[in-house]
């Protein structure tokens, strides 16, 4: 089945400076790759997605790069800012049929410094 | 809409006692998602419907946990009996359709003393 790593684990940059975040997936099958954002004692959301048809996304200071070839893909956070600060999660698509779930990173915890 | 529900949003409870976690899912969403989040283990999904119909259910850590999803408008997870190692924040998440976007709710922290 599908297996996420999602690295570093802790992430501390100084404000105003980029963050990337960087996460691999075993299964070639898999065709969608959300980033999730989770504030301390809030819920996971989702702030910008890809799917395979698609080399790069980006939303404003956000964006998201695939490489379907090394099976990986990148969440980048240019102009960082101290509501930055969160856990992020990055996810893959199950495979196969009927499978709807999403395979989970183990999480990066982005530290921004002022 | 209000998003997905979930009740309560605080839970704590002694170790032996029956603890039911509730979730109403986004009108419409055809997906549902159990997932235990601990600072351990991270997020881990524990069963997941689709059309009310149990998918995968391999997470599930254990026979005293148990989750229905009787109609498309509400699901429940119960431990019993429930454990110490049990406590984490419980999360219901739904999707409109498959392998997309998960909507989730605002969790219930359980505390098994």
């Amino acid at each position: 089945g599908e297996n996420v790593e999602q690295h570093p684990s802790t992430l501390s940059v100084q404000e105003g400076d980029s963050a990337v975040i960087k996460c691999t997936y075993s299964d070639s099958a898999s065709n969608y790759f959300p980033w999730y954002k989770q504030e301390l004692g809030k819920r996971p959301q989702l702030i910008i997605d890809i799917r395979s048809n698609v080399g790069e996304k980006k939303d404003q200071r956000i964006a998201v790069t695939l490489n379907k070839t090394a099976k990986h893909f990148s969440l980048h956070i240019t102009e960082t800012q101290p509501e930055d600060s969160a856990v992020y999660f990055c996810a893959a698509s199950g495979s196969g049929t009927g499978n709807y779930q999403l395979i989970w990173g183990a999480g990066t915890k982005l530290i921004i410094k002022p | 809409d209000a998003g997905v529900i979930q009740s309560p949003r605080h839970e704590v409870t002694e170790m032996g006692q029956e603890v039911t976690l509730r979730c109403k899912p986004i009108s419409g969403h055809n997906s549902l998602f159990w997932y235990r989040q601990t600072m351990m283990r991270g997020l881990e999904l524990l069963i997941y419907f689709n059309n009310n119909v149990p998918i995968d259910d391999s997470g599930m850590p254990e026979d005293r946990f148990s989750a229905k999803m009787p109609n498309a408008s509400f699901s429940t997870l119960k431990i019993q009996p429930s454990e110490p190692r049990d406590s984490a924040v419980y999360f219901c998440a739904s999707s409109l359709a498959g392998a997309d976007e998960q909507y989730f709710g605002p969790g219930t922290r359980l505390t098994v003393t």
